[in-house]
C-alpha cells in the first residue's frame, strides 16, 4: 500500500523563478492539502483540494496554486519566488467524510531559494 | 498564526525517564492530534482524541484533553533514544484545515 509520494525531495531556484511540486496521495484517498514548514516551525496550511478543487485556503498570496487531477495526484505551483519561500513543503492525504480521520504526510519537498 | 502553542519548545531527557509535552489551543476544536517529525522527514500520525474523550493510549503513549482549559498533553513513557524528534499538536477546529503547533524538540540521551 503505497503512501503519500513526493517530488522531486530537493530543489534550489532563483528569486523571481517558478517552481511546481508534485504529490501522490495514499491509495483510497481523495483529499489532498499541502503546508508549508519553515524551519523550527510547524507545519502551515496552504490550501486543500477536493473533486479537482480547492475547498479551502490558508493565508497565502496568490502566488501560491495548485491543482487536483482525477487520479487525486496534485500540483503545488508557487510563482515569481521569494528568498521566504525557502521551506518543506508537505503533502498530505485523507479520504473525505471520514470524522476525525488521520491525515496522512509524504516526506515532503525541500526548496530552497537563492 | 497558528492555533496550538506546545510547551517546552524544548526538551532534553534521558533514555528511560518520561517525556511530558503540552500543547494549548485557542478555539473549540472537534478533534486534536498528536504527531511526530524526525529531522526534516514527513509528519507521523501518533494519536487521536476527540473533543468527548478525555484519556487516550497507545502503547508508550498517553494523552490527555482538557477542553475546558483547551490543552492537551502528551506523554511518552520509559523514553528511548529513537523517540527524538520534534512533536506536534494539530487541531481541527472545523473546516477543512489542520492547524499545527510550533512543535516541542524532544532530545532522549542514551
Amino acid at each position: 500500500d503505497a503512501g503519500v509520494t513526493q517530488s522531486p525531495t530537493h530543489l534550489i531556484k532563483t528569486r523571481g523563478q517558478q517552481v511546481t511540486l508534485r504529490c501522490s496521495p495514499k491509495s483510497g484517498h481523495d483529499t489532498v492539502s499541502w503546508y508549508q514548514q519553515a524551519l523550527g516551525q510547524g507545519p502551515q496550511f496552504i490550501f486543500q483540494y477536493y473533486e479537482e478543487e480547492e475547498r479551502q485556503r490558508g493565508n497565502f498570496p496568490d502566488r501560491f496554486s495548485g491543482h487536483q487531477f482525477p487520479n487525486y495526484s496534485s500540483e503545488l505551483n508557487v510563482n515569481a519566488l521569494l528568498l521566504g519561500d525557502s521551506a518543506l513543503y508537505l503533502c498530505a492525504s485523507s479520504l473525505v467524510g471520514v470524522v476525525g480521520n488521520t491525515i496522512y504526510f509524504g516526506e515532503g519537498s525541500w526548496l530552497t531559494v537563492v | 498564526s497558528q492555533q496550538g502553542e506546545e510547551d517546552p519548545q524544548a526538551l532534553s531527557i534521558q533514555e528511560g525517564e518520561n517525556a511530558t509535552m503540552n500543547c494549548s489551543y485557542k478555539t473549540s476544536i472537534n478533534n486534536l492530534q498528536w504527531y511526530r517529525q524526525n529531522s526534516g522527514r514527513g509528519l507521523v500520525h501518533l494519536i487521536l482524541i476527540r473533543s468527548n474523550e478525555r484519556e487516550k493510549h497507545s502503547g508508550r503513549l498517553r494523552v490527555t484533553l482538557d477542553t475546558s482549559k483547551k490543552s492537551s498533553s502528551l506523554l511518552i513513557t520509559a523514553s528511548r533514544a529513537a523517540d527524538t524528534a520534534s512533536y506536534f499538536c494539530a487541531t481541527d477546529p472545523g473546516g477543512f484545515k489542520t492547524i499545527f503547533g510550533a512543535g516541542t524538540r524532544l532530545f532522549v540521551k542514551a
